[in-house]
Parts: C-alpha cells; sequence; structure tokens
C-alpha cells in the first residue's frame, strides 16, 4: 500500500492528451514539492517534473505538472507511442521523515 | 555527465548478508545527498534509505531500520548499503539516486540502472 495513491493505469490515442492523478495528505503533498517520474520497460526512472510544475532541461513542454491542496496532476499532451511507461508521483513526507512514492500508473498509447 | 553505477547485486539466502556499492561520477559528490530506492519484480518503487552529504543525516524506511545501513565516502565518491537479516521480501533491484540538495528531499535528480538482488534459499 503506497503512501501516495495513483490510478494503475491509465490509456489514450496517439494525439491525445491524459492525466494522471496523484493523491495525498497534508503531511507530504500539502505541504512538500512533488516530482514525477518516466520509467520505460527495463529501464531507470527518469526525472520528468520537479518543484510541482517544473521540467529539467530536455523534458518537452508537452508534460506538464500542476498541485492543488493535497493533490497533484501529471499532464501528457500530443501521446506518441513511446510515452507508453509507468509513471510515478514523489514527494517528501514530513511526518514520515521518509520519500514516498506513488504506486504507478501504466500508461497505454493506443 | 552524471553517472550512478551500482554494485554487489546477487543470490543470498534468507538471513544472510550483503552490501551493495554505488560509484558516483560526473559531478561533485560531496555537494549532495543520496539514496537507495528499490523495486521488486513487478512492483513500484520504494524508498529505501537516505544519507546528507556529509553523512550527518540518516534517514530509514521501517521496513529496513534496524538491518541495513547507508554509508558514504565522499573520498572515493562512492555510497553503500550494507544489508543484513535479509528477507524474501528484499528481493528487489535496488537504485542508486542523487538528491538535488545537501539533505534528504523528495527529489532525485539522477537514477543509477540499478543491481539485482535475490533472497532465496
Amino acid at each position: 500500500q503506497s503512501v501516495l495513491t495513483q490510478p494503475p493505469s491509465v490509456s489514450a490515442a496517439p494525439g491525445q492528451k491524459v492525466t494522471i492523478s496523484c493523491s495525498g495528505r497534508s503531511s507530504n503533498i500539502g505541504t512538500n514539492y512533488v516530482s514525477w517520474y518516466r520509467q520505460l520497460p527495463r529501464t531507470a526512472p527518469k526525472l520528468l517534473i520537479y518543484d510541482n510544475n517544473k521540467r529539467p532541461s530536455g523534458i518537452p513542454d508537452r508534460f506538464s505538472g500542476s498541485k492543488s491542496d493535497t493533490s497533484a496532476t501529471l499532464g501528457i499532451t500530443g501521446l506518441q507511442t513511446g510515452d507508453e511507461a509507468d509513471y510515478y508521483c514523489a514527494t517528501w513526507d514530513s511526518s514520515l521523515s521518509a520519500v514516498v512514492f506513488g504506486g504507478g500508473t501504466k500508461l497505454t498509447v493506443l | 555527465e552524471v553517472q550512478l553505477v551500482e554494485s554487489g547485486g546477487g543470490l543470498v539466502q534468507p538471513g544472510r548478508s550483503l552490501r551493495l556499492s554505488c560509484a558516483a561520477s560526473g559531478f561533485t559528490f560531496v555537494d549532495y545527498a543520496m539514496h537507495w530506492v528499490r523495486q521488486a519484480p513487478g512492483k513500484g518503487l520504494e524508498w529505501v534509505s537516505g544519507i546528507s552529504w556529509n553523512g550527518g543525516s540518516i534517514l530509514y524506511a521501517d521496513s529496513v531500520k534496524g538491518r541495513f545501513t547507508i554509508s558514504r565516502d565522499n573520498a572515493k565518491n562512492s555510497l553503500y548499503l550494507q544489508m543484513n537479516s535479509l528477507r524474501a521480501e528484499d528481493m528487489a533491484l535496488y537504485y542508486c539516486a542523487k538528491d538535488w540538495a545537501r539533505y534528504t528531499s523528495g527529489l532525485q535528480d539522477y537514477w543509477g540502472q540499478g543491481t539485482l538482488v535475490t533472497v532465496s534459499s
């Protein structure tokens, strides 16, 4: 049981937009920045979004992040088959003094 | 280019020990906190432990507290994880990850490729 809650899977057609939600509580998302990671099959996670809505260098603006209260959302527009991957949200939990991850969401581009 | 290369994984019997290493390059190792994160087969990411830039602040997940010890050698640009009393549920791919700050936070900006730990008799 992950501290942060994500839908197990989402799907959309190529070219469409998809959003992935991440729900937490006041001690984690409510008071700390959220990061998002993408894990392509059989590869290490890669940072996609940090500080709720910032993109590292090299990440296209098709990827966006937002946060409201104790929830965060990852948005991906112009879906490509290469976007098929597992997506994880993460943040610091001030009560647990630990990094916490969501359970991951598998994105399928139909 | 930031590189994190894990080693030390392998097959170990339940109750035995294993020591993982992570060799870092491409950044000033002493300036950043580091983490170990694991992923059991077919499962999600689970944070294991984090250590501040100077080793003065160390944190563990409850699932490994008292059994695992994280450490670092800034002179060798290396991170370690000593794993004792291993259990079947510790079997996973163990990633070394760099924090963006000197103290552990929720942001790991670079990850290694992982080293596999198999716990089985």
